[in-house]
């Protein structure tokens, strides 16, 4: 079968750093998204990695494995609305998304 | 501005009711999608449609329906054969170019009392 694999809950301290592992057993890779999402709101997305490697954007950034199967997404200087759920999706050989549960991050002052 | 639009937000019903979630997006984007989102699970496919009149099922497509008679919107309609309908119902759209990225509605919540 196909899973995604990431942490329930993470807290992390006001203008620290934070990683949010993702791992994923799926059929065939086109790609791994990371999207955020507020409490009763829409995803939104984050970014996207197909090549192994790290993706910078801003204060986000990326990582990819694919050999491994892993995936974290980095929070720099961490700010209260950086708290939410980070959902981890993995896009199958059919381009079908695999979604895991989500890690909710809380920061904390 | 382009978006994404759902409603209404909240909705209330009763059992044994069908009830219709609405979907419209002004992005052109030819492929849309209807997810769920149940506490501690992953968002799960209901239905996706990858251009007008055409759709497919998901992974949990018993006990709901879809249209998609325009390019901008593919309402969902929950059926009274849905055994648990109680979730957060998100649509999102895309382009039809391989791999391309999601744009989500703001979802609505669906409670059935």
């Amino acid at each position: 079968g196909q899973n995604i694999d990431q942490p329930t809950e993470m807290t992390a301290t006001e203008g620290a750093i934070v990683q949010i592992n993702c791992t994923y057993q799926t059929s065939g890779f086109n790609g791994l998204f990371w999207y955020q999402q507020h409490a009763g709101e829409a995803p939104t997305f984050l970014s996207y990695n197909v090549l192994d490697g790290l993706e910078e954007k801003g204060r986000f950034s990326s990582f990819l494995s694919r050999s491994k199967g892993y995936s974290y997404l980095l929070l720099k200087e961490l700010q209260m609305k950086d708290s939410a759920s980070y959902l981890c999706a993995v896009m199958d050989s059919n381009y079908q998304l695999i979604w895991g549960a989500g890690t909710k991050l809380i920061i904390k002052p | 501005d382009g978006g994404i639009t759902q409603s209404p937000k909240y909705l209330f019903r009763k059992e044994g009711q069908n009830v219709t979630l609405s979907c419209e997006q002004n992005l052109n984007h030819d492929a849309m999608y209807w997810y769920r989102q149940d506490p501690g699970q992953g968002l799960r496919l209901i239905y996706y449609s990858q251009i007008v009149n055409d759709f497919q099922k998901g992974d949990i497509a018993e006990g709901y329906s879809v249209s998609r008679e325009k390019k901008e919107s593919f309402p969902l309609t929950v059926t009274s054969a849905q055994k648990n309908p109680t979730a957060f119902y998100l649509c999102a759209s895309s382009t039809n170019q391989e791999a391309d990225t999601q744009y989500f509605g703001p979802g609505t919540r669906l409670t059935v009392l």
